[in-house]
Formats: structure tokens, sequence, C-alpha cells
């Protein structure tokens, strides 16, 4: 158990529909990154949050959009929603200790399997 | 631009047999290199990670991996596979400078046979 907890476990919905997952990040951990998994496209990164500040973005579409709370969990939302956004939605935290991020090492949830029917 | 190769869909190896998942970069000035695991259901679970120091990098269940950097590699390998051990195996990079996102490779599987 990474401690990293993501709601719902399962989504399914119907194309044109809203939805939003939820994670919560590691006690302590500061940096939420959220991650789509797909048969065809690998793992992806989509977007960083840092202490409730976007931090890096990848390749997120315009119809999905992020935050981070103050109390440091992230919420990922997905509109307009169409087939192809069928996947694994996986969040992942860090500390970012010592202030180098690019050595942290990444915890992830157990994922979201969104399917659009 | 940070890039991952993982050249083998699949891996099978006969169970007490030693297992080798490769994994070649490309990443501009030096790499912070991380092996990751998946099994079925789940999400990735860390195995290793390189920073700098020691080559050979030791890491969680008996997994090491080996950095070279005139090859650009950093195969993944254990002395002897368990069938326990047949999941998803993802290496990643990202550029030791700035908050630059985790690169992954696409993964491979690994399937230990009894």
């Amino acid at each position: 158990d990474s401690g990293v907890t993501q709601t719902p476990k399962h989504l399914i919905t119907a194309t044109g529909q809203r939805v939003t997952l939820r994670c919560s990040p590691r006690s302590g951990d500061l940096s939420v990154y959220w991650y789509q998994q797909s048969l065809d496209q690998g793992l992806q990164f989509l977007i960083q949050y840092y202490n409730g500040e976007e931090r890096a973005k990848g390749n997120i579409l315009e119809r999905f959009s992020a935050q981070q709370f103050p109390d440091l969990h992230s919420e990922l939302n997905l509109s307009s929603l169409e087939l192809g956004d069928s996947a694994l939605y996986f969040c992942a935290s860090s500390p970012l200790a010592g202030g180098q991020p690019s050595t942290d090492t990444q915890y992830f949830g157990p994922g979201t399997r969104l399917t659009v029917l | 631009a940070q890039s991952v190769a993982q050249p083998e869909d699949q891996v099978n190896v006969a169970e007490g047999n030693p297992l080798t998942v490769k994994c070649t970069y490309s990443v501009s000035g030096n790499p912070y290199l991380f092996w990751y695991v998946q099994y079925p259901n789940r999400g990735l679970q860390f195995l290793l990670k390189y920073i700098t120091g020691d080559n050979l990098v030791k890491g969680s269940y008996g997994f090491e991996a080996e950095f070279n950097k005139s090859q650009t590699s950093f195969h993944l390998k254990k002395p002897s596979a368990l069938v326990s051990d047949s999941a998803l195996y993802f290496c990643a990079v990202r550029r030791n400078s700035g908050n630059t996102p985790l690169v992954f490779g696409k993964g491979t599987r690994l399937s230990v046979i009894a």
C-alpha cells in the first residue's frame, strides 16, 4: 500500500458527460501528479500540482482540468467525455524532498478505471 | 526531449533463472532513472532509482539495475526469478535539473514460468 488513495475505483459513464476523479496523497507529500494509462498510449503524464499550484503540464486535453486543494487532495475533472478517454487514471504523490524535485520518488495510487460508453 | 525505450513487449523466463528487462533512454544532460512494477489491477510500485554514484543500484524484492552511461541503458536484473515476479515493468527517466516530468517507457510484461 503506497499511502495514496483514489476514488472511485471504477467509473462507467456515457459520452458527453463530465466526471471527477479524486486523489489523496501520502501524508506530508506536497506534490500530486496525474497520469493516464491506455493500451495504445502507455502511461502519459497529464499534470502536476505542488502545494496548490500548477507546476507542470503534460499531454492534458483542454477538456480536462485539475486542482489541488488546501488539504492537498486533488481532483481531476474530465468533461465532454469521448470513447477514447476510457483508460486507467493514476494519481501519484511525492514529497519534493530537499528542494530537488528531480530526485523525488513518486508513489502511485491504485487508479480509477474510467469506461466511457 | 526525454524518451525511454523498452525494446521487448514480453519477456519469458523459467523460475529460478536470471532475468533481464531492458531499458534505454535519451535525455539531455544526466539522467535520473527509475523502475516501477505494476501487478494486475494495481498501481505502479517503486522498485529502485539511479540518481548518482554507484552504477549498480539495488532495490526491492531482490531486483537491481545497472546504469551504463556509454550505452544509455538501465537494464533491470534479478539473479533468480520467482513466479510472483510476473508483472508489467516500467522504466522511467527524467532530466537531472529542473522540475521535468517523469517519462515512462511502454512497459515490458514479464512472465515467469514454473
